[in-house]
């Protein structure tokens, strides 16, 4: 168990939907990192997360947005779902950035129909 | 571009077949390297952290090592519960001030009684 807490594990929608994915990183992590995961495309990063405010964004798509709130528990929104957003997304977490181990969640399936 | 690139994509040993896999990146200016088990439908699991050329680190059967351009994970006498993929990730200088990772594609590893 890393301490990184993912929630829904399972998340089935259909095209055209809005959901959101809940992420708590492990006690006294600042940094959180949103990765999706697709057969295809591999590991790929999303966006970053410091002590509340965006760090860095990757290939994310302009339907999503990520933020992380006061607590440092982050949350990312993916809407006007296609079928191609079907994935693995991933959460991770680390003490300090930008060096040092990023500590991963157990993931949130998500499967648009 | 920052890119890593591991293999072979799949390997199957045989119980106590001593074996290597290869992760090789071109990146602007290496920050660290890591390496991750992922069990099907898991979150990547923290292995090692490597940050200059020359270094090894241990753990049970795995040992990882790093030159300048590219990184081997050693598997020595493998157990059928070594079967995972095996991501190599890298953190580039070139990314700014960000601890995003550039994962490879992995290598699925299984390990036959």
């Amino acid at each position: 168990d890393s301490g990184v807490t993912q929630t829904p594990k399972h998340l089935i929608t259909a095209t055209g939907q809005r959901v959101t994915l809940r992420c708590s990183p492990r006690s006294g992590d600042l940094s959180v990192y949103w990765y999706q995961q697709s057969l295809d495309q591999g590991l790929q990063f999303l966006i970053q997360y410091y002590n509340g405010e965006e760090r860095a964004k990757g290939n994310i798509l302009e339907r999503f947005s990520a933020q992380q709130f006061p607590d440092l528990h982050s949350e990312l929104n993916l809407s006007s779902l296609e079928l191609g957003d079907s994935a693995l997304y991933f959460c991770a977490s680390s003490v300090t950035t930008p060096s040092g181990e990023q500590f991963f969640g157990p993931g949130t399936r998500l499967t648009v129909l | 571009e920052d890119q890593v690139t591991q293999s072979p994509e799949a390997l199957r040993l045989q119980e106590g077949e001593s074996s290597s896999l290869n992760c090789s990146y071109t990146v602007s200016g290496l920050r660290g390297l890591f390496w991750y088990r992922q069990d099907p439908g898991k979150g990547p699991e923290f292995l090692f952290t490597l940050y200059s050329a020359g270094e090894e680190k241990e753990k049970e059967r795995l040992k990882a090592t790093l030159t300048k351009k590219e990184s081997f994970l050693h598997i020595t006498a493998p157990k059928p519960e070594d079967s995972a993929t095996y991501l190599c990730a890298v953190q580039a200088f070139g990314s700014g001030n960000t601890g995003k990772l550039i994962f490879g594609q992995g290598t699925t590893l299984q390990v036959k009684p």
